[in-house]
């Protein structure tokens, strides 16, 4: 079945420091991929999304490319700041469009 | 447009003891979904909907029921509380268009069994 395996964390930088969440999956087919983000005490939110090989999904000042030779979809960003503290969760949705699948979150806290 | 709601924000219940997550959505979706969130697990889907009348098992069924009567509404009713039912429980909707991916979650439901 499918399945997303997301680095572990939590994830500790500095202020403007750069940041990178490795995410890869398993998937029959051709899924479509996504970052959600989780701030403390809300549910989560799409962040960016790419559906097809070689897409970059951006917001915020985060990227990820779609990279179907490698499996993966790599959360990155430049310069962190304070208010990106948050979970990050990478998920991909294949066959039947209401359902996704979920890595197990990657807590990222930023300090000053 | 209050988008995806969920109600109770908090509860706890006793073993044994049965209860209702309720989930409203005022965006006309047709798909609407039932996760629970646990530590260093991620989310997990419990059940699933693609339109009134019709529901689905996720990956996580077991001591879980669902009805889909209206657009709107997707309840979740835990027939006899567990303690392995402690959990945050999130609802989502989102529309069938194609190309339109975006699920919107509601706030969560912190459930604790004793």
């Amino acid at each position: 079945g499918d399945s997303v395996t997301q680095m572990e964390g939590p994830v500790t930088l500095s202020e403007e420091a750069c940041l990178t969440i490795n995410c890869t999956y398993t998937a029959t087919g051709y899924p479509s991929l996504f970052w959600y983000v989780q701030y403390p005490g809300e549910g989560l939110q799409l962040l960016l999304k790419a559906t097809k090989a070689d897409d970059k999904g951006s917001n915020k000042g985060f990227e990820a490319t779609y990279r179907k030779e490698t499996t993966s979809f790599h959360l990155e960003k430049g310069s962190v700041q304070v208010s990106d503290s948050a979970v990050y969760f990478c998920a991909l949705s294949s066959g039947t469009a209401s359902k996704l699948t979920f890595g197990t979150g990657t807590r990222l806290q930023v300090t000053l | 447009n209050a988008g995806v709601t969920q109600t109770p924000k908090f509860q706890v219940l006793k073993t044994g003891q049965s209860m209702t997550l309720q989930c409203a959505q005022d965006m006309n979706h047709e798909y609407m979904s039932w996760y629970r969130q646990d530590p260093g697990m991620g989310l997990r889907l419990i059940h699933y909907s693609v339109g009134a009348g019709i529901t689905d098992q996720g990956e996580v069924p077991n001591g879980y029921n669902v009805s889909r009567s209206t657009t709107e509404d997707f309840p979740l009713r835990l027939l006899s509380a567990a303690p392995s039912q402690t959990s945050v429980y999130f609802c989502a909707s989102r529309t069938k268009r194609e190309h339109s991916y975006e699920q919107y979650f509601g706030p969560g439901t912190r459930l604790t069994v004793t």
